[in-house]
């Protein structure tokens, strides 16, 4: 079945690690997508990459990197310099250059201790 | 600055009842509208979406309505059931190379 995997489902990481977030796609989407939900902030945009090698910061960029070598795979990785990291990452894809119909991965949950 | 207001932020609703979410908007610009709907611990789905040359647009039990002059627009779900106990985001976009811009959500409790 197509779609978009994430891993792990659950991550705890200490205070000043980094954290890499994977994103998988078999759906030969274009353009992918990375948001952070929080409670009652609805989904903020952190990323998004619209062709390989190539991707733009959203809302809130500052704190995470990504990188975009393959059409499939789309990883966030959340860095030290993230202020508030705790939160739940969502991958998205869509197969036109514009993001009207998204399909979302089931997320990542992330707890800094 | 947040670009779609959605309300209410929390709603329970009685098992056959309508549920109401509403959406406000300032970019005229926007001319495309989807609501997703999200289960707990699972990923938002594209549940329906309407374009502004149409006031209204049903599927199933799930009607959205749209009020151009207002810059608003608004989630019905008729004879609400249990299964429909999630939360709602409501979007929008320009269109072409532009990116979604989601409320903050409604969390529907839908009691038997």
């Amino acid at each position: 079945d197509g779609g978009i995997t994430q891993s792990p489902k659950y991550l705890f990481r200490k205070e000043g690690q980094n954290v890499t977030l994977s994103c998988e796609q078999n759906l030969n989407h274009d353009a992918m997508y990375w948001y952070r939900q929080d409670p009652g902030q609805g989904l903020r945009l952190i990323y998004y990459s619209q062709i390989v090698n190539d991707f733009q910061k959203g809302d809130i960029a500052e704190g995470y990197s990504v990188s975009r070598e393959k059409k499939e795979s789309f990883p966030l990785t959340v860095t030290s310099a993230q202020k508030n990291p705790t939160a739940f990452y969502l991958c998205a894809s869509t197969s036109s250059k514009g993001a009207n119909v998204l399909t979302f991965g089931a997320g990542s949950r992330l707890t800094v201790l | 600055q947040q670009q779609v207001k959605q309300s209410p932020q929390s709603l329970i609703v009685q098992k056959g009842g309508i549920s109401i979410i509403n959406c406000a908007y300032e970019n005229t610009a926007f001319d495309y509208f989807p609501w997703y709907q999200q289960f707990p611990g699972k990923g938002p789905a594209l549940l329906i979406a309407i374009r502004p040359d149409v006031s209204e647009k049903k599927e199933g039990r799930f009607t959205i309505s749209f009020n151009k002059s207002a810059k608003q627009f608004s989630l019905h779900i008729m004879d609400s059931q249990p299964g429909d106990s999630a939360t709602y985001f409501c979007a929008a976009s320009t269109g072409g190379y532009s990116t979604l811009t989601f409320g903050k959500g409604t969390m529907l409790l839908v009691s038997p």
